[in-house]
């Protein structure tokens, strides 16, 4: 079955700082790959996705590439703020489902201090 | 705000009951969804329907049901409840079925079992 796994958090950087959170896939299908983020108290927001390889989801300064050779959607920022502090989740969505719900990782909680 | 709307926001109730919960998805969408998420399992898919009718089924127990109703609101029915179903359930809406839909979540329904 399909499959996403994240680097564990929690990641503590200071403000300004890199971000890179780790995400690979196993997929039987054609996946779509996501990011969303979980603020404290709220439900998850999508906050960018690749339809196919070779294809860069990008919104608010975050990046990530779908890279199919390596099965990968790693998440990065070049400047992380204190308001970027949340859970961020890795999901596929997969051609070979019945339907199109999305499989998500664990999740990485991204704490910034400033 | 997300226009997915789920009530309660909180439950308490005891080992052995029945709790209902209840989503309403976003003006004009036709997909919901129902998610649990747990420290142990993380968020875990459990069902999909789209206008109507059931379109997959994941993780979800025999003790669980749902259903989407004609003016597209859903419930999700827990029954013969147990301490491990202590977690949080989301509710998310979508337009369609494509792998590429963006999903819009609720902030969902924090349920405790005592």
């Amino acid at each position: 079955g399909d499959s996403v796994t994240q680097m564990e958090g929690p990641v503590t950087l200071s403000e300004e700082a890199f971000l890179t959170i780790n995400c690979t896939y196993t997929a039987t299908g054609y996946p779509s790959l996501f990011w969303y983020v979980q603020y404290p108290g709220e439900g998850l927001q999508l906050l960018l996705k690749a339809t196919k390889a070779d294809d860069k989801g990008s919104n608010k300064g975050f990046e990530a590439t779908y890279r199919k050779e390596t099965t990968s959607f790693h998440l990065e920022k070049g400047s992380v703020q204190v308001s970027d502090s949340a859970v961020y989740f890795c999901a596929l969505s997969d051609t070979n489902n019945a339907g199109n719900m999305l499989t998500f990782g664990g999740g990485t909680r991204l704490m910034v201090k400033p | 705000d997300s226009g997915v709307t789920q009530t309660p926001k909180h439950l308490i109730t005891a080992t052995g009951q029945r709790v209902t919960l209840r989503c309403s998805p976003r003006s004009g969408d036709l997909s919901v969804y129902w998610y649990q998420q747990s420290l142990d399992q993380g968020l875990q898919f459990l069902i999909q329907y789209y206008n109507g009718e059931e379109r997959a089924k994941g993780n979800i127990l025999e003790r669980f049901s749902a259903q989407q109703f004609p003016d597209l609101h859903s419930e999700l029915n827990l029954s013969s409840l147990e301490l491990g179903d202590s977690a949080l359930y989301f509710c998310a809406s979508s337009v369609g079925t494509g792998v590429n839909e963006k999903l819009f979540f609720g902030s969902g329904t924090q349920l405790s079992v005592l």
